[in-house]
C-alpha cells in the first residue's frame, strides 16, 4: 500500500522566518503531488500542486519536486502567524484515490 | 469552485446507536469520497463512490457502509456506532484538487 511520509511532524518558526516541510512517496509511479493547508477546526484546502520537476513559486510559498527521488518540499518564507496550520502532502494512487501524509503541524510564533 | 456540503456539523451519539452522515456536491461529479481524520493518523479513506450505486471500499471500511442513490448525494452510515468511531469525518469530491466539505465532528459515548 502506497505511503506518503512527511517530516517533521511539527515545526515552530519565528514570525518572518523560513519554514521547510518535506514529503516523500513510496510509490515509484507517483510523479506529482499536492500540498494542502488545514487551519484548526477547518477542512483541508489545496495550497499548491506541482507536476513538473523543479520549482514552483506562488507568493511566499515555493514547492520543489524531484521525481527521481519521489520527494517534494514546501518552503514558506517570511512566515506569518496566519500560516500556523497543519500542512498535508498528497499523492495520486490508482483508481482515483489520493493518499495523504499525516501532516506537519506548523506554528509561527509572533 | 465546487461546493461540498455536510450535515450535521456536530453529532453526539451513544454506543450502539445508528449514525447517518450526509454529503452533497453541486457539480454532479461522478466520484465522491468519505474520509476520517484522527490526530497523528492523517486522512484515512473509508469509501469511494464512482457513481450512483457504484461504491468501493477504501482503506478502513470496517464498521461503515455507504449509500449513493443520486449523483449529488453520498451518505455514510454507521450501524451500531462504536466509541472508536469518534472522529472528524470529511466528504470530498475531485476537480483540479480534492474539494472537502466542512466536516462532521462525531462523538460516540
Amino acid at each position: 500500500q502506497q505511503k506518503v511520509q512527511q517530516s517533521p511532524e511539527s515545526l515552530i518558526v519565528p514570525e518572518g522566518g523560513m519554514a521547510s516541510l518535506n514529503c516523500t512517496s513510496s510509490d515509484r509511479n507517483v510523479d506529482y503531488f499536492w500540498w494542502y493547508r488545514q487551519h484548526s477546526g477547518k477542512s483541508p484546502k489545496m495550497l499548491m500542486s506541482i507536476f513538473s520537476n523543479g520549482e514552483k513559486e506562488e507568493g511566499r510559498f515555493t514547492v520543489h519536486l524531484n521525481k527521481a527521488s519521489l520527494h517534494t518540499s514546501l518552503h514558506i518564507r517570511d512566515s506569518q502567524p496566519s500560516d500556523s496550520a497543519l500542512y498535508l502532502c498528497a499523492a495520486p494512487s490508482n483508481t482515483d484515490k489520493v493518499v495523504f501524509g499525516t501532516g506537519t503541524r506548523l506554528q509561527v510564533s509572533p | 469552485d465546487m461546493k461540498v456540503t455536510q450535515m450535521p456539523r456536530y453529532l453526539i451519539k451513544r454506543m450502539g446507536e445508528n449514525v447517518l452522515l450526509e454529503c452533497g456536491q453541486d457539480m454532479s461529479h461522478e466520484t465522491m469520497y468519505w474520509y476520517r481524520q484522527d490526530p497523528g493518523l492523517g486522512l484515512q479513506l473509508i469509501y469511494i463512490s464512482y457513481d450512483v450505486d457504484s461504491n468501493s471500499e477504501g482503506d478502513i471500511p470496517k464498521g461503515y457502509r455507504v449509500s449513493r442513490k443520486k449523483r449529488e448525494h453520498f451518505s455514510l452510515i454507521l450501524d451500531s456506532a462504536k466509541t472508536n468511531q469518534t472522529s472528524v469525518y470529511f466528504c470530498a469530491a475531485p476537480g483540479d484538487e480534492q474539494y472537502f466539505g466542512p466536516g462532521t465532528r462525531l462523538t460516540v459515548l
